[in-house]
């Protein structure tokens, strides 16, 4: 099955910009989708097909997807924009497939 | 607006069988897939399977086929996720989500409901 790989923690300062990876093989080569669940909540999407948002989300929050890593940047971060933030791809094996999970903490 | 509802906490015991449930409204409920994901203390999100409700046809992931059950009422806009026999290692919070229609992502999801399993 398909394997997605998040770095289990990403730590940046107010108002810097984070960045969070999610690697697969040739995971280039499909639309990667992203959440944030904050601590008590469902998870939100916050990016769908690599880089797009949906309606309501800050244009703080981008994608991209090339080769066998995926990024979602979160520019300008606050404090609010702490939680765990997964990468998510459909796979014929498993259907949706989930990273492990990022953590985000903000200094 | 586009609304899921899930059923409330339930404490149950080892062997006990246990059914919850997923109220849609805001929608065309028999026109999108609907995902169970698990959620374990402390750890990510897992898929556990979809159902359409305009025909209830079923997907699980390997990990949890024969594991539970999931369905579909179409005439009350709910869908559902079951187990026959608990066992403890089955404590965790449990969400559906909608599957969006122009794609293999949830666009909404349940609040959550947390199911704890213990002797």
């Amino acid at each position: 099955s398909y394997v997605l790989t998040q770095p289990p923690s990403v730590s940046v300062a107010p108002g810097q910009t984070a960045r969070i990876t999610c690697g697969g093989n040739d995971i280039g080569s499909r639309r990667v989708h992203w959440y944030q669940q904050k601590p008590g909540q469902a998870p939100v999407l916050v990016v769908y097909d690599d880089s797009d948002r949906p309606s309501g989300i800050s244009e703080r929050f981008s994608g991209s997807n090339s080769g066998n890593t995926a990024s979602l940047t979160i520019s300008r971060v606050e404090a609010g924009d702490e939680g765990d933030y997964y990468c998510q791809v459909w796979d014929t094996s498993c259907d949706w497939v989930f990273g492990g999970g990022t953590k985000l903490t903000v200094l | 607006e586009v609304q899921l509802v899930q059923s409330g906490a339930e404490v149950k015991k080892p062997g006990e069988s246990l059914k919850i449930s997923c109220q849609a409204s805001g929608y065309t409920f028999t026109s999108y897939w609907i995902a169970w994901v698990r959620q374990m203390p402390g750890k990510g999100l897992e898929w556990m399977g979809f159902v359409y409700p305009a025909d209830s046809d079923t997907r699980y992931s390997p990990s949890f086929q024969g594991q539970v059950t999931i369905s579909a009422d179409k005439s009350i806009n709910t869908a559902y996720l079951q187990w026959s026999s608990l066992k403890a290692s089955d404590t965790a919070m449990y969400y559906c989500a909608r599957q969006s229609v122009a794609g293999p992502r949830a666009d909404y999801w349940g609040q959550g409901a947390q199911v704890t399993v213990s002797s």
